[in-house]
């Protein structure tokens, strides 16, 4: 059970144009998923947390205009990399906790989205 | 200070061997623990989860938690090649959703 699919899961684009990424709780409902973005050797930053029916909340120094997060329904969330540039090149990983589960039950994570950009 | 630290390694040990990975934390309200494994270019896995103190054993891998010290670690018995992957600890800091990861510890593991 708990099982997060995530796509694509990798996507290769030219400067300016737009990429969604999908994340999908297969076999649970989730009113929060969270995006978290990876450089090479580098750990997991924590980009922003997606709510179902509302709006996102973004962490400090995340463009919310250029990282757009969709929620809407208990399954499916979206992040759009708006006007992509190579900087934006990374590993984009989605995650998700059970509904009714809070702070105490884990993570589940997609298998992640690899972007270039060229 | 960051809010979970862990050595970056890597750490290496043999074949057969006993790998230790620690992490410590800066929020005392944290209640839940976890520890993930993630190999090269994959998301990563859940590999064990711990809310009391004490340890928390499963197949080769134990789990330690001392909260009055604030911190957490993994111990992974009988190494093998394939444990060979970077090691994440997360925490739950307290009173939020969301998750915050120490930077990972890299582990080799040589036959």
């Amino acid at each position: 059970g708990a099982v997060v699919s995530q796509h694509p899961s990798w996507v290769i684009c030219k400067s300016g144009t737009s990429v969604k990424i999908e994340c999908r709780s297969l076999d649970f409902q989730a009113t929060t998923m969270f995006w978290y973005r990876q450089f090479p050797k580098q750990s997991l930053m924590l980009m922003a947390t997606s709510n179902e029916g509302s709006k996102a909340t973004y962490e400090q120094g995340v463009e919310k205009d250029k990282f757009l997060i969709n929620h809407a329904s208990l399954t499916l969330s979206t992040l759009t990399v708006t006007s992509a540039h190579p900087e934006d090149s990374s590993f984009y990983i989605c995650s998700a906790r059970s509904l009714g589960k809070g702070e105490g039950s884990p993570l589940h994570f997609g298998n992640g989205t690899r972007l270039t950009v060229t | 200070q960051k809010e979970v630290e862990q050595n970056s390694g890597p750490l290496s040990v043999p074949e057969g061997a006993i790998a230790s990975l620690n992490c410590t934390y800066s929020d005392r309200g944290s209640q839940s623990f976890f520890w993930y494994r993630q190999y090269s270019g994959k998301s990563p896995e859940l590999i064990m989860s711990i809310y009391s103190n004490g340890d928390k054993e499963d197949g080769r891998f134990t789990a330690q938690l001392n909260k009055a010290s604030q911190y957490v670690s993994l111990l992974i018995r009988d190494s093998q090649p394939s444990d060979s992957a970077t090691y994440l600890c997360a925490v739950n800091i307290g009173g939020n959703n969301d998750m915050r990861f120490g930077a990972g510890t890299r582990l080799t593991v040589k036959p």
